[in-house]
């Protein structure tokens, strides 16, 4: 039973365009959702969080939205630049930002910006 | 180094082979997790450190896994009997307070 899923497996957009990346969960008990970006042969890292109290999280370029009734979020890079390419995934956890270790990952977009 | 570091980066066994996964967290990082991330898919949690013992091991599949951290710091992830499934990227993670940071995994092949 996949709680978290990435229904896109890839996206592809022009440089300088936005590209939305959406996630969608089934357990009502998640309380904090995470992006992590990863390049091959790295390790995922953090790029942005939201809590459920919130309906939006914005850091730089990248903003996530959350719509706790649909059980749905999504990602948003604009502009976005060729150094974005990589795979994105989305988590969620249970018990608030203090409990942010045991995620549940959703299967991963990977994203290509082409110049 | 800065960062959490796994070894070996690349193992190639056989079925039914005993094998160890290291990992070195971020010094003075206190919780350790690790994960499993098969092919196509999102990595999956394992088990997860605090300190010396293991807060939570709900995710480790059966009782052919088993993790240890006898002092607190590095940790070692101990697979018996190795099937054909067990073949994934297993990834370690350390945190401090809330933030994960990643190793770049251990590349378990198993023929």
């Amino acid at each position: 039973d996949q709680q978290v899923k990435q229904n896109s497996p890839s996206l592809s957009v022009q440089e300088g365009r936005i590209s939305i990346l959406n996630c969608d969960y089934t357990n009502s008990m998640f309380d904090y959702f995470l992006w992590y970006k990863k390049y091959p042969a790295e390790g995922p890292t953090f790029l942005i969080s939201i809590s459920s109290i919130k309906d939006k999280n914005e850091d730089g370029r990248f903003t996530v939205f959350l719509n706790k009734s649909a059980k749905h979020l999504s990602l948003h890079i604009v502009p976005s630049q060729p150094g974005d390419s990589a795979v994105y995934f989305c988590a969620a956890s249970a018990g608030g930002s203090s409990n942010t270790g045991k995620l549940i990952f959703g299967q991963g977009t990977t994203l290509q910006v082409k110049p | 180094g800065a960062g959490v570091s796994q070894t070996p980066s690349n193992k190639v066994t056989e079925k039914g082979k005993y094998v160890e996964l290291r990992c070195d967290p971020i010094s003075g990082h206190t919780a350790l997790y690790w994960y499993r991330q098969s092919l196509g898919q999102g990595p999956e949690f394992l088990i997860y450190f605090q300190g010396t013992g293991a807060a939570d091991d709900s995710g480790l599949p059966n009782d052919r896994f088993f993790a240890v951290r006898p002092e607190g710091s590095v940790s070692t992830l101990k697979i018996q009997r190795t099937e054909r499934g067990d073949s994934a990227v297993y990834l370690c993670a350390s945190s401090l307070n809330s933030e994960l940071f990643f190793g770049e995994g251990s590349r378990l092949t198993v023929l």
